[in-house]
């Protein structure tokens, strides 16, 4: 079983449309996060959740809206997609929220999914 | 926050024990030393991590040296798949989320 899944691998469409992207971890933690690498391969924080609340919330366009449906999944909403929106995002979680002691923090990826905006 | 540099890139023959090294001068005394990896169209993999004293497990040895300053991941005998971007990260500020910068690009030649 995989430990975190996301939906879909690759996802192509076009510019002013808007997608989804579905995260589910199996491994019983209470933190998820979102990643965005970009073409440069730069992975950069968007958003964090514990326990379906939103703790972490970089600079991030409001067209990008995490959902956090139950503490096993943190999907991630895009209104509007444009050209610079094309990257890789991944989902992560981990046992420990960021604040909660977790300098020991171990997070654990999925495989990512790419998204193209033509 | 606390930040590390590391080589853009190293290379290694297959069998042969790769150290990866990465400075941390600013090192708080509370920072963990994180290492990730991240194989070609993978997400990123957690490796290994430690506070003070040197760390093993099935993947590799974290040495850190006694000042924390700098510190080695070592991958006791490099395999073809253990190509991949390694990412050096500490664990500073109040709040922990790891920070990803550009790594060390890691060639393994058959």
């Amino acid at each position: 079983d995989t430990a975190v899944s996301q939906t879909p691998k690759y996802l192509v469409t076009q510019m002013g449309n808007d997608k989804s992207i579905k995260c589910e971890q199996n491994l019983g933690h209470d933190t998820m996060y979102w990643y965005k690498q970009d073409s440069k391969k730069f992975l950069k924080i968007m958003f964090s959740y514990n326990n379906k609340e939103l703790i972490i919330n970089e600079t991030v366009p409001n067209r990008f809206s995490p959902k956090s449906p139950d503490k096993a999944h943190l999907n991630l909403h895009i209104n509007s997609l444009e050209l610079g929106d094309s990257a890789v995002y991944f989902c992560a979680s981990s046992q420990d929220s960021p604040s909660g002691g977790g300098r020991a923090n171990v997070l654990t990826f999925g495989a990512g999914s790419r998204l193209t905006v033509l | 926050d606390a930040k590390t540099t590391q080589p853009n890139s190293m290379e290694s023959n297959e069998e042969e024990p790769v150290h990866l090294p990465c400075n941390h001068s600013t090192i708080s005394g509370t920072d963990y030393i994180h290492w990730y990896r991240q194989l070609p169209s993978q997400g990123p993999e957690y490796v290994i991590h430690g506070l003070t004293s040197n760390v093993n497990n099935r993947m590799a040895s974290l040495a850190i040296a006694e000042d924390r300053k700098s510190s080695t991941l070592i991958l006791h005998r490099a395999t073809l798949r253990d190509a991949a971007v390694y990412y050096c990260i500490l664990s500073s500020g109040g709040s922990y989320i790891p920070t990803f910068g550009r790594g060390t690009s890691l060639i393994v030649h058959p």
